[in-house]
């Protein structure tokens, strides 16, 4: 069955401090493996994507690693700030279609609290 | 902004109400989605349109009737429901259908409570 996992499940961290978020998969055939950054009461926004090739992407602050061969991404966070507090949400997007998720499997989030 | 709005934001119905969301997309896609998100467990995929044409239905129950008019808006109809349908129902779009290598698009969701 594929499936996402994500750790761990809750974060605190003080601001200015780094952190980093972990994503196992076992989904195939693979196709592409995206975060999203959802604040509270809001829809997800992606952060990045990255296909099979890439081992590692850079959205200003966030950096995404993705190691196809033990089916892991990591997400760290650099000098993080009060407005980083969100769910951070691996998604592994399949190439096949079919089932209940189709193609896109989402984990169920990492909650990090950035305090002060 | 997404470019995805959901109306309205919050919601409070009993279990004999009926009551409608609404979601527009205002970037041209194609492919529209029903999603629902409830506490502690991944986002679960409730139903798809593509050019207004309904391609997934994962065994949602009858008392959520969706509705593509055009490929701009979707509707989510609720009836009947029931206290563990309270959840953040969220409508995402796409350019096209499969997704596996689009970037799908959410709106800010509908916060549902079924009293």
């Amino acid at each position: 069955k594929n499936q996402v996992e994500q750790s761990p499940q809750s974060l605190i961290i003080l601001e200015g401090k780094n952190c980093t978020l972990q994503c196992n998969y076992t989904v195939s055939p693979f196709s592409n493996l995206r975060w999203y950054k959802q604040d509270t009461g809001r829809g997800p926004v992606s952060l990045t994507i990255m296909t099979f090739s890439e081992n590692t992407k850079s959205n200003g602050r966030y950096t995404a690693t993705l190691d196809a061969d033990t089916k892991q991404s990591s997400l760290h966070i650099t000098a993080s700030q009060l407005s980083d507090s969100a769910s951070y949400i691996c998604v592994v997007s399949c190439l096949n279609y079919g089932g209940s998720q189709g193609n896109l499997i989402f984990g169920k989030g990492t909650k990090l609290s950035v305090k002060p | 902004e997404t470019g995805v709005t959901q109306t309205p934001r919050h919601l409070v119905m009993g279990m004999t109400n009926k009551k409608s969301l609404k979601c527009e997309q205002h970037l041209g896609h194609n492919a529209m989605y029903w999603y629902k998100q409830s506490a502690k467990k991944p986002l679960e995929l409730m139903f798809v349109y593509s050019l207004e044409e309904r391609v997934e239905n994962n065994s949602v129950p009858s008392r959520f009737s969706p509705e593509c008019p055009n490929s701009s808006h979707l509707f989510l109809h609720l009836h009947t429901l029931q206290p563990e349908d309270s959840a953040l129902y969220l409508c995402a779009s796409s350019q096209e259908f499969p997704a596996e290598n689009e970037k799908l698009f959410f709106g800010s969701g509908t916060q549902l409570s079924v009293l």
